[in-house]
């Protein structure tokens, strides 16, 4: 039971534009949630992340969006740029003492210059 | 700050044999040390949560006697995958949460290769 998704194995997003990466969950009782940014063959490492009390949390260029009624988060990416290329997971968690964290499959993010 | 070191970060070992991988925090203490798996273009997998000076807690699905985690000191914890068989060639990543902050630091990962 795949209880976050990325349903999106990959995206190419041209540089200066938005990047959008979408996450769904399915377990209501997530009220936290992370993004990570993973290059080949490293951990990932924490991009932003946000509480169910927010709807929005922005950070530099990266800004994630929280839906609670269609369970559903976005990152944002402006202006995309060819660094930002990796893979990109977002992760969920029952509480913010990030104990147990719940991955999506990723989503692959190209930047093409 | 909040660096997580992990070693060896690549193992090739024969069907049958025990590996140990190591994941340290550098720069911090970490109460809470995490192991995950991930195969070839899938998501990561939680496989246990360890705790200083306690015995670790598995998923469901995980071996615990097949995959033994020890997390003997605050900057220390080991996964020891024991009579590794072709199946667990995988990569292997853990994390560290450092206080009260939310986020857990990764390691970068070692990838196992059981022949």
């Amino acid at each position: 039971d795949q209880q976050v998704k990325q349903n999106s194995p990959s995206l190419s997003v041209q540089e200066g534009r938005i990047s959008i990466l979408n996450c769904d969950y399915t377990n209501s009782m997530f009220d936290y949630f992370l993004w990570y940014k993973k290059y080949p063959a490293e951990g990932p490492t924490f991009l932003i992340s946000i509480s169910s009390i927010k709807d929005k949390n922005e950070d530099g260029r990266f800004t994630v969006f929280l839906n609670k009624s269609a369970k559903h988060l976005s990152l944002h990416i402006v202006p995309s740029q060819p660094g930002d290329s990796a893979v990109y997971f977002c992760a969920a968690s029952v509480g913010q003492g990030a104990q147990k964290l719940v991955f999506g499959q990723g989503t692959r993010l190209t930047i093409n210059p | 700050g909040a660096v997580v070191s992990q070693h060896p970060s690549w193992v090739i070992c024969k069907s049958g044999t025990s590996v140990k991988i190591e994941c340290r925090s550098l720069d911090f203490q970490a109460t809470t040390m995490f192991w995950y798996r991930q195969f070839p273009k899938q998501s990561l997998m939680l496989m246990a949560t360890s705790n200083e000076g306690s015995k670790a807690t598995y998923e469901q699905g995980v071996e615990k006697d097949k995959f033994l985690i020890n997390h003997a000191s605050l900057t220390l914890s080991t996964l020891t995958v024991t009579s590794a068989h072709p199946e667990d060639s995988s990569f292997y990543i853990c994390s560290a949460r450092r206080g009260t902050y939310n986020e857990q630091f990764f390691g970068p990962g070692t990838r196992l290769t059981v022949l």
